[in-house]
């Protein structure tokens, strides 16, 4: 079975500042790869996927993501940060093979200072 | 943007009551799709329904619950006895028919939070 590890719970960086929220996935096949951001009392919001082709995927409001098949990895980045960008973010993996459930991440909360 | 909308945003139920978690989804979408995310912990798959049956559940999705398209626009969660532990967060969510869950991704609506007392 597929599973996702953000090793970092919480994060605070100074707006402005470059971010990166690491994701590492566990899973046998190339896995489908999503992030998630959920603001105070919003739903899930996807920010970007991954599924094939080109590695370095864009997403909305100025994310990226790497995907890196060698170290099981998916970090999300983003050059400079802005306050609005104070949230919780997800990392979810798809398992394909007819099967659209996603197994999620425990997730990374985003503080941004002034 | 077409949104999935869920009712209520927030439930209180007395432990041992049937609850129904109604949800909206987006008006073109084939696959529906039910979480929930206990305070605290992970985001976690509960069933998805597609062509008017379940496609897949997980092993928290037993005999307690169940799902229904009642109509061409809602879809329900209905946990018929609830347990205090059934407190979370409940999200649903949809997605276009065809495809594969990487080239047809999961629209999520704001969630219900239900409270068991």
């Amino acid at each position: 079975a597929q599973s996702v590890t953000q090793p970092d719970i919480h994060i605070t960086v100074s707006e402005g500042a470059s971010l990166e929220l690491r994701c590492n996935y566990s899973y046998g096949a190339t896995p489908y790869l999503f992030w998630y951001v959920q603001s105070p009392g919003q739903g899930l919001q996807l920010l970007l996927k991954y599924f094939s082709g080109d590695t370095l995927v864009q997403g909305i409001k100025g994310f990226e993501a790497e995907f890196k098949r060698s170290q099981s990895s998916f970090n999300l980045r983003k050059p400079s940060v802005h306050w609005s960008d104070a949230a919780e973010y997800f990392c979810a993996v798809g398992a394909g093979k007819g099967r659209r459930a996603l197994t999620f991440g425990s997730g990374t909360r985003l503080q941004v200072q002034p | 943007e077409p949104e999935v909308t869920q009712t209520p945003s927030h439930q209180v139920t007395q432990m041992g009551q049937e609850v129904i978690l109604r949800c909206v989804p987006i008006s073109n979408h084939l696959y529906f799709y039910w979480y929930r995310q206990i305070l605290g912990q992970k985001v976690e798959f509960l069933v998805s329904f597609y062509n008017n049956e379940i496609s897949e559940k997980s092993e928290i999705f037993d005999d307690q619950f169940s799902v229904e398209r009642p109509d061409g626009s809602n879809f329900t969660l209905k946990i018929r006895s609830t347990k205090l532990e059934d407190s979370a967060m409940y999200f649903c969510a949809s997605s276009e028919g065809g495809g594969t869950v990487g080239n047809q991704p999961q629209h999520f609506g704001d969630g219900t939070r239900l409270s068991i007392l």
